[in-house]
């Protein structure tokens, strides 16, 4: 089945500056890669996702980047504020095949 | 609000107990999907149901068991409970096989606490 390993596992980081968080998958078939925010105590929220046959894709301060030869995939922030600090899950998929396998998620956190 | 209706939203329950949790995916949704997120750690996928279907199993224990009726909502059966069943239990749903549309919308969860 499909592994998917998310690093770091918490980051902090100013207001202002960039967040970079990583994921890997393991299986090639996977080629539906979302990210997700969760915020305490509440569910995951997809903010952005990205499919196989697109390197890149951005929406405002969030983009995603996806290097299928190596297998891996990123979520970049830019500008970040306080009310980005959650936890993010990335994710691997098979286009409605089956189930998500998600990341052990990053704890972000934004600096005032 | 995602579409996706779980119930009930808080649940406690005695060890040995069996507790039913109920989800109600977005209209025209076909897959449901079940995952455990114990505390502070990520989301373990416990099952998935397409169109009344079993389509794939996580990590469930024998313990725990699920159906998808007819009407396309789903319930998640938890028995012979332990402590450390003790977890929030989320639900969530997308169009399914063969559709682009693969978002995952997720419901607000339900949180179990076995005492």
């Amino acid at each position: 089945g499909e592994n998917v390993e998310q690093h770091p596992s918490t980051l902090s980081v100013q207001e202002g500056d960039s967040a970079v968080i990583k994921c890997t998958y393991s299986d090639s078939a996977s080629n539906y890669f979302p990210w997700y925010k969760q915020e305490l105590g509440k569910r995951p929220q997809l903010i952005i996702d990205i499919r196989s046959n697109v390197g890149e894709k951005k929406d405002q301060r969030i983009a995603v980047t996806l290097n299928k030869t190596a297998k891996h995939f990123s979520l970049h922030i830019t500008e970040t504020q306080p009310e980005d600090s959650a936890v993010y899950f990335c994710a691997a998929g098979d286009t409605g095949r089956r189930a998500l396998t998600f990341g052990s998620g990053t704890r972000l956190q934004v600096q005032p | 609000d995602s579409g996706v209706t779980q119930t009930p939203k808080h649940l406690i329950t005695a060890t040995g107990q069996r507790v039913t949790l109920r989800c109600s995916p977005r209209s025209g949704d076909l897959s449901v999907y079940w995952y455990q997120q114990s505390l502070d750690q990520g989301l373990q996928f416990l099952i998935q149901y397409y169109n009344g279907e079993e389509r794939a199993k996580g990590n469930i224990l024998e313990r725990f068991s699920a159906q998808q009726f007819p009407d396309l909502h789903s319930e998640l059966n938890l028995s012979s409970l332990e402590l450390g069943d003790s977890a929030l239990y989320f639900c969530a749903s997308s169009v399914g096989r063969g559709s682009l549309n693969t978002e995952a919308f997720f419901g607000q969860g339900t949180r179990l606490t076995v005492v």
